[in-house]
């Protein structure tokens, strides 16, 4: 199975702020890499598909980067709309993996 | 608008079974592959299962291998997974997700399935 090590676990930060949270997979995806927003007791919703491409409808705020083993997901000013958990996940192989979240809070 | 809308969770005992429903309607169901993700209680989201267009071809985790079932009744717009020996450590909500082009462009509301005693 394809490893996701997501980082930091959680973050605080101050509106306007960039915040940028990095996820590493155990060997190459190519660019199969998806980020996902979930806030408290909702559904998760996607934000960012293979890699670098912005969902429909997703604030330009909001952007990704990095292909192979290693990517990045940036906040480019942090609203406080955004206070939610954030997963990335591989689809290059099965079985789909999900790194282990970072919770972002608002300081 | 799509709709995803999972039904069928509940409290079971650990060793019973449940048969979860998603119920899509706004695309063409039958175009596309499905998924099943759960979620345990304050912890990460987790692959469960994978379906393609016209049922032929399905894919577990370890975990849930060989007590789970994915299937779906196309003409009825219907995603399926028939859970049995259920445990303890499958306690979770219980998400289905749209699957087009190797990402989930649209998930259900889930739905929490408990098992205990």
């Amino acid at each position: 199975d394809i490893q996701m090590t997501q980082s930091p676990s959680s973050l605080s930060a101050s509106v306007g702020d960039r915040v940028t949270i990095t996820c590493q997979a155990s060997q190459d995806i190519s660019n199969y890499l998806n980020w996902y927003q979930q806030k408290p007791g909702k559904a998760p919703k996607l934000l960012i598909y293979d890699a670098s491409n912005l969902e429909t409808g997703v604030p330009s705020r909001f952007s990704g980067s990095g292909s192979g083993t290693d990517f990045t997901f940036t906040i480019s000013s942090l609203q406080p709309e955004d206070i939610a958990t954030y997963y990335c996940q591989q689809y290059d192989n099965l079985p789909v993996t999900f790194g282990q979240g970072t919770k972002l809070e608002i300081k | 608008e799509v709709q995803l809308v999972e039904s069928g969770g509940g409290l079971v005992q650990p060793g019973g079974s449940l048969r979860l429903s998603c119920a899509a309607s706004g695309f063409t169901f039958s175009s596309y592959w499905m998924h099943w993700v759960r979620q345990a209680p304050g912890k990460g989201l987790v692959w469960v299962s994978r379906i393609n267009s016209d049922g032929s071809s399905t894919s577990y985790a370890d975990s849930v291998k060989g007590r789970f079932t994915i299937s779906r009744d196309n003409a009825k717009n219907t995603l399926y997974l028939q859970m049995n020996s259920l445990r303890a450590e499958d306690t979770a909500v219980y998400y289905c997700a749209r699957d087009w082009r190797r990402y989930y462009d649209s998930w259900g509301q889930g739905t929490l399935v408990t098992v205990s005693s």
